[in-house]
């Protein structure tokens, strides 16, 4: 079965980075593009960006731009997410999300699969 | 950005009555392939959301066939025709039609 399992929670102080790590099971990873989306504390639902399947372009959110990176490694089906100049507010649950499948050629843009969720807390 | 509107913001329903969602785009989600870019999304308490309803009108697996969706264009709807307790939880809509994917504002359902 599909599995997206993610690394543990983050204590990060305001300035620092964060990398998160999303480990993929039970599909064809080179097939599937994969997304992060973040929740701040008792708010909705920011979707960040996606990463093509091998890994070799990648689209952020605008909001993002500048301060995030996303990654992948095929070999061991891992995807990362990594967030600069971590502020305040970049306090929340993010997660890793796998694509349904393909879609007018390219991401359906949609999240099919999710990963259990990585809390990242910005704290002095 | 496209931006997603939903109601109502907060749903109590009886269980075993039927209970309807809205949700709205700032344009249509309709491609040229004839489909809408339109998803359903439910976050179960303490849980990851989970997909519902994809492309306006498909279950996605898994799911009882109690919720449907409908809707084309700018304008969409999900249907539970009986609900149930474990249905408790925030409703997301969120389109796909273009990058940021947008979300909105979620719809708590509550049991009565």
């Amino acid at each position: 079965q599909v599995q997206l399992v993610q690394s543990g929670a983050e204590v990060k102080k305001p300035g620092a980075s964060v990398k998160i790590s999303c480990k993929a099971s039970g599909f064809t990873f080179i097939n599937f593009y994969m997304h992060w989306v973040r929740q701040a504390p008792g708010q909705g639902l920011e979707w960040m960006g996606l990463i093509e399947p091998r890994g070799d372009s990648t689209t952020y959110a605008q909001k993002f731009q500048g301060r995030v990176t996303m990654t992948r490694d095929t070999s061991t089906s891992t995807v990362w997410l990594e967030l600069s100049s971590l502020r305040f507010e970049d306090t929340a649950v993010y997660y890793c999300a796998r694509d349904r499948g393909y879609c007018r050629g390219s991401s359906c843009n949609d999240f099919e699969f999710w990963g259990q969720g990585t809390q990242v807390t910005v704290s002095s | 950005d496209i931006v997603m509107t939903q109601s109502p913001l907060s749903l109590p329903v009886t269980p075993g009555e039927p209970a309807s969602i809205s949700c709205r785009s700032s344009q249509s989600l309709l491609h040229s392939n004839g489909y809408n870019f339109f998803d359903w999304y439910v976050q179960k308490p303490g849980q990851p959301p989970q997909l519902l309803i994809y492309l306006s009108s498909y279950r996605a697996s898994g799911v009882p066939d109690r919720f449907s969706g409908s809707g084309s264009g700018t304008t969409f709807t999900l249907t539970i025709s009986r609900v149930e307790t474990e249905d408790v939880g925030v409703y997301y809509c969120t389109q796909g039609l273009q990058t940021p994917i947008t979300f909105g504002q979620g719809t708590r359902l509550e049991i009565k």
